[in-house]
């Protein structure tokens, strides 16, 4: 079973599409985030939601938009693709830290998004 | 601003030990994570610090000094498969993780 999993995995689209990137997570964790990953290998969040709840959103274009419809589920969608939305974008989820649970994120595979 | 350091990259030999550093500066603290990201690969969990001192798991040590801003994580025994990027991230006060940029690790044979 895939704790985390995104689809698709390789998107390839034209600037100005619009694309959505799917994710779903079966650890029963309460918060779940979008990260951007760029050709110099720099994580930077973009979402996380907590039960339902935006709690971040750093300096993201509008133009990107989280849709979460239940806990398990956080989707992003992203209107107008222009060239620098190229990128890999990873989907992950944690629980709050307690006990002997870390808190670490679990993250999904990646979706490696090309704009053409 | 909140910031963490470690090197770009990193060339060790098959069956040595290579110690990558990170430092950091952020509002607050509340743990440190170590990942590992093989090329073309999600982040995985390597360790956690969140009181000063060595945890030890396996191959792999993470050492924290909380007054210093600085962690280490050493790898023993290097295996071919232990090429890979390392990332340090930080807890702040607010419970947001701070990423730094990773350590690509490169091992010869």
């Amino acid at each position: 079973d895939t704790a985390v999993s995104q689809t698709p995995k390789y998107l390839v689209t034209q600037m100005g599409n619009d694309k959505s990137i799917k994710c779903e997570q079966n650890l029963g964790h309460d918060t779940m985030y979008w990260y951007k990953q760029d050709s110099k290998k720099f994580l930077k969040i973009m979402f996380s939601y907590n039960n339902k709840e935006l709690i971040i959103n750093e300096t993201v274009p509008n133009r990107f938009s989280p849709k979460s419809p239940d806990k398990a589920h956080l989707n992003l969608h992203i209107n107008s693709l222009e060239l620098g939305d190229s990128a890999v974008y990873f989907c992950a989820s944690s629980s709050p830290p307690r006990g002997r649970n870390t808190g670490e994120l679990f993250f999904g595979e990646g979706s490696r998004l090309t704009v053409l | 601003g909140q910031n963490i350091d470690q090197p770009t990259e990193m060339t060790a030999t098959e069956g040595a030990i290579v110690q990558i550093n990170c430092t950091y500066q952020t509002s607050g603290f509340n743990g440190l994570f170590w990942y590992q990201q093989h090329a073309g690969e999600a982040p995985t969990f390597l360790s956690y610090n969140v009181l000063d001192g060595l945890e030890e798991k396996g191959r792999f040590s993470s050492f924290l000094s909380r007054s210093k801003g600085y962690s280490y994580l050493l790898l023993k025994e290097l295996q071919m498969k232990d090429s890979a990027s390392y990332l340090c991230a930080v807890v702040d006060s607010n419970y947001q993780l701070i990423w730094g940029a990773g350590t690509k690790l490169i091992i010869k044979p």
